[in-house]
């Protein structure tokens, strides 16, 4: 079974500074693949960044990171240059290997984080 | 590009009555998904269905019923509204068969209040 911890249920940054977002994972798999969405409060989800259990390279897409510690079971997110518009609940979640065309995502429980003009 | 299309995207129930959450993806994906999110909870997944034709229970099934009509669609039916399912509700799809993509698309979701 997969399970997704996020321990910031909420976090301010001003804006144009840097934050990160913590999540850690639990799994048995040797692969798997690490999301995180955003959703801001109109309540769509929006996919941000993707990171592969075998991924080398830390994921990026433009302001956002993905810090990948996998020895430490760790996915945060890094967020440059903060903006307003960044003020969103961020949800970490996780797939495990593909098997039979599914896979069940799990999420965390979230982190409400607000930009600080 | 429509992506995930889900409605209604607001709805009020009495205690005991019933409706079904319509979905319907365009992107050919194999998994659907049902979730719903409450405060602090992150998103529990009720059902899914994994390719046409087949449904499984999520964390949180009871109370509901799910129909994989075809590839595209997939319904959640509440069949006798209780409090407790005073929630959002967000259907999910992901998995294009022959390609690595692997991202869970999800639709507007809804607000349903049950009184």
């Amino acid at each position: 079974a997969q399970k997704i911890t996020q321990t910031q249920p909420g976090m301010f940054v001003q804006e144009k500074e840097a934050v990160t977002l913590d999540c850690t994972y639990d799994t048995s798999d040797q692969s798997y693949g690490l999301f995180w969405y955003k959703q801001p409060s109109s309540g769509e989800m929006i996919f941000l960044i993707y990171q592969g259990s075998y991924d080398e390279q830390n994921a990026t897409e433009g302001r956002y990171s993905l810090n990948f510690q996998k020895a430490r079971k760790s996915a945060n997110l890094v967020i440059s240059a903060s903006q307003l518009g960044d003020s969103a609940m961020y949800f970490c979640a996780m797939i495990p290997p593909l098997s039979g065309g599914y896979q069940k995502v799990t999420f965390g429980t979230g982190t409400k984080l607000q930009v600080i003009p | 590009n429509a992506g995930v299309t889900q409605t209604p995207k607001f709805q009020v129930l009495k205690t005991g009555q019933s409706m079904t959450l319509q979905c319907a993806q365009d992107m050919n994906h194999n998994s659907m998904y049902w979730y719903r999110q409450d405060p602090g909870m992150g998103l529990r997944l009720i059902y899914y269905s994994a390719s046409e034709g087949t449904t499984d229970k999520g964390e949180v099934p009871n109370g509901y019923n799910v129909s994989r009509l075809n590839k595209r669609e997939f319904s959640l039916r509440l069949e006798s509204a209780a409090p407790s399912q005073t929630s959002v509700y967000f259907c999910a799809s992901s998995y294009q068969p022959g390609t690595g993509n692997t991202e869970a698309f999800f639709g507007q979701g809804t607000r349903l209040t049950v009184v």
